[in-house]
């Protein structure tokens, strides 16, 4: 079945240590997208990537990093630059070009939780 | 840079009501996209409904359809027949050329049995 696998659905760590949030796809999209979604803030991007080795920033970039190598990868690294990271973390993916209707398709999320 | 914003932190219906949810947005550019997508409890992201900015025409799904003002950037959402599965948080969200894909703060709406 087609569609986007983020793992682990929860995650714990300690304060000051880094995190990476895993994110595949095999719908063989090429743009994914990273969120984090807060108790009545939304849905705000983190990060974004149209074609494998390049991304952009989102709104919320700072204390995040990510990496494209792999067209079905998009991993997220929570770096203990990033104040509060404890939220739930959405991966998206959609095609590029063609019809630009179509939609993202969403992964289940990770909730991160730092102690 | 594009923003989208939702006047209506919550909102109520009856069952078998209408109802319509709001939207509006901001951006530069003619050509775009906007999309509302419903979370339920569970957290998944289901698309509801998608309308093309150059098209004139509002997008209707059997009981959901828009009113799209693209002069206005308003993009409202409405609900016929409401019913008991209905009842979630929804998402407006904008997407321009460059493919980055904005979402506002969410509507979370109750229906009453």
């Amino acid at each position: 079945d087609g569609g986007i696998t983020q793992s682990p659905k929860y995650l714990f760590r300690k304060e000051g240590q880094n995190v990476t949030l895993s994110c595949e796809q095999n719908l063989n999209h090429d743009a994914m997208y990273w969120y984090r979604q807060d108790p009545g803030q939304g849905l705000r991007l983190i990060y974004y990537s149209q074609i494998v080795n390049d991304f952009q920033k989102g709104d919320i970039a700072e204390g995040y990093s990510v990496s494209r190598e792999k067209k079905e990868s998009f991993p997220l690294t929570v770096t203990s630059a990033q104040k509060n990271p404890t939220a739930f973390y959405l991966c998206a993916s959609s095609l590029v070009g063609g019809p630009m209707n179509t939609e993202a398709f969403f992964g289940q999320g990770t909730r991160l939780t730092v102690v | 840079a594009q923003t989208v914003t939702q006047s209506q932190p919550e909102m109520s219906v009856q069952e078998a009501e209408t109802v319509t949810l709001s939207c509006t947005y901001d951006t530069s550019e003619s050509d775009y996209y906007l999309f509302w997508y419903k979370q339920p409890p569970s957290r998944q992201m289901i698309l509801v409904i998608r309308q093309e900015a150059y098209k004139q025409q509002n997008a209707t799904e059997n009981r959901f359809s828009v009113n799209f003002q693209k002069a206005a950037k308003s993009f409202s959402l409405k609900i016929s027949d409401s019913q008991l599965g209905d009842a979630a948080m929804y998402f407006c969200a904008h997407r321009g050329s460059n493919y980055k894909l904005t979402f506002g703060k969410g509507t979370l709406l109750t229906v009453n049995p």
